[in-house]
């Protein structure tokens, strides 16, 4: 079946500086979501990527997804403390949703 | 709206006991979904739903059942609990269409013991 991974599984950083996880799906995607939960929450979903190079921005995020369309990226630039959680990508197939296992970033103040 | 709603909250079972995790959720959707999440990990589906009166397994069904009668509800039947149910439980439901965006309801926390 499908399967998505993540990588890393945690980020540490100093606040200020860019965090990036990556998305990487063992078959081809018709699209991906990415999610942010906080500590104790839930899933929130941010953004949807549909198309092949697929580019989308969101204040001090920005969402790639490949042009195979078998991978994605969440970059954060100049991370904040209001950054913390851990961020899922997931995809659909049909219905049946797969998620990854996320990367959980910390930022020191 | 309401959105996606979870009851109970919090649960203890002992081992063998069962018992069904309800969701409703208010927005119309067609799609439900039930994942399961262990402590530091991501979510693992387990049933989910196209629409009333069809569900399909997810990756970890066993131990599992569900039903979906109406559109609203997606209630999920724990039969004879064992320690490695314990977990986070999380009811979502997406609408049709070009968007995938799941709305997530608030979580029951299991512990089987």
């Amino acid at each position: 079946g499908q399967q998505v991974m993540q990588i890393p599984q945690y980020q540490h950083v100093q606040e200020g500086e860019d965090f990036t996880t990556y998305c990487n799906s063992s078959t081809t995607l018709s699209n991906i979501q990415w999610y942010k939960q906080r500590p104790g929450g839930h899933p929130v979903f941010l953004i949807q990527l549909v198309k092949s190079g697929e580019v989308k921005k969101q204040k001090r995020l920005t969402f790639q997804f490949g042009e195979a369309k078998k991978n994605s990226s969440l970059h954060i630039t100049a991370t904040q403390t209001t950054d913390v959680g851990t961020y899922f990508c997931a995809g659909d197939n049909a219905g049946k949703s797969t998620f990854g296992d996320g990367t959980t970033l910390t930022v020191k103040p | 709206n309401a959105g996606v709603t979870q009851t109970p909250k919090f649960r203890i079972l002992k081992i063998g006991q069962s018992m069904t995790l309800q969701c409703t959720q208010d927005m119309n959707h067609n799609y439900m979904y039930w994942y399961r999440q262990d402590p530091g990990m991501g979510l693992k589906l387990i049933y989910y739903s196209v629409g009333a009166g069809i569900t399909d397994k997810g990756e970890v069904p066993n131990g599992y059942n569900v039903s979906r009668s109406t559109t609203e509800d997606f209630p999920l039947r724990l039969e004879l609990a064992a320690p490695s149910q314990t977990s986070v439980y999380f009811c979502a439901s997406r609408g049709q269409g070009a968007t995938y965006e799941q709305y997530f309801g608030p979580g029951t926390r299991l512990t089987v013991t």
